[in-house]
């Protein structure tokens, strides 16, 4: 079963600091990984899309890596702001022609404290 | 949000009563989406549309209908409110499916007492 499963399912840093966020998934074969933000009370906004051709992708302090082979990405936050405080879903895209059908994880709260 | 609208944002509602939820778009994109989001689960998709009059199930779809009269627009319909549809639900749109880059609404809070 295609599955995408997210690490950890919170977390809590101190503004400026760095942080990581692990995504493992058993989507074969995959067109796309994408990384959304969702701020509480709104709709998810794509932050980083990958192909599995590439291996990271960045988006101002934001940079996503995947690697293929351990069927693995990461969302690396450099400097974090409290603006940041949001839940991170991490997006499958199969590879099975044009539905549409995403695969969600559930995605990781991340909550930046002054 | 990508110029697409829900609505209503908020509802509460009673067993068994049907509920009419409209998305809104106008970007124009071709492909619409309805999701829904509860704790402890991802976003799972109930129905989809890939054009005017052309809709497909998602995971989620049993209790569920959809209806896309115009490019715009794309109704989901609870035909008899169930207390497991308390949800929120989230409208998305994408205008190529192959590449998957979808845009989501800001959302319906849905309350079926």
């Amino acid at each position: 079963k295609n599955q995408v499963e997210q690490s950890p399912q919170s977390l809590i840093i101190l503004e400026g600091k760095n942080c990581t966020l692990q995504c493992n998934y058993t989507v074969s074969p995959f067109s796309n990984l994408r990384w959304y933000k969702q701020d509480t009370g709104r709709g998810p906004v794509s932050l980083t899309i990958m192909t599995f051709s590439e291996n990271t992708k960045s988006n101002g302090r934001y940079t996503a890596t995947l690697d293929a082979d351990t069927k693995q990405s990461s969302l690396h936050i450099t400097a974090s702001q409290l603006s940041d405080s949001a839940s991170y879903i991490c997006v499958v895209s199969p590879h099975s022609g044009n539905t549409g059908k995403l695969i969600f994880g559930q995605g990781t709260t991340l909550q930046v404290k002054p | 949000d990508a110029g697409i609208t829900q609505s209503p944002r908020h509802k509460v509602t009673e067993t068994g009563t049907p509920v009419t939820l409209r998305c809104h778009q106008t970007e124009n994109h071709r492909y619409m989406y309805w999701y829904r989001q509860d704790p402890g689960h991802g976003l799972r998709l109930i129905h989809y549309s890939y054009g005017v009059k052309d809709t497909d199930k998602g995971e989620v779809s049993d209790g569920y209908s959809v209806s896309r009269s115009k490019t715009e627009d794309f109704l989901l319909t609870l035909e008899s409110a169930t207390s497991s549809q308390t949800s929120v639900y989230f409208c998305a749109i994408s205008r190529d499916s192959t590449y998957n880059e979808q845009f989501f609404g800001p959302g319906t809070r849905l309350t079926v007492l």
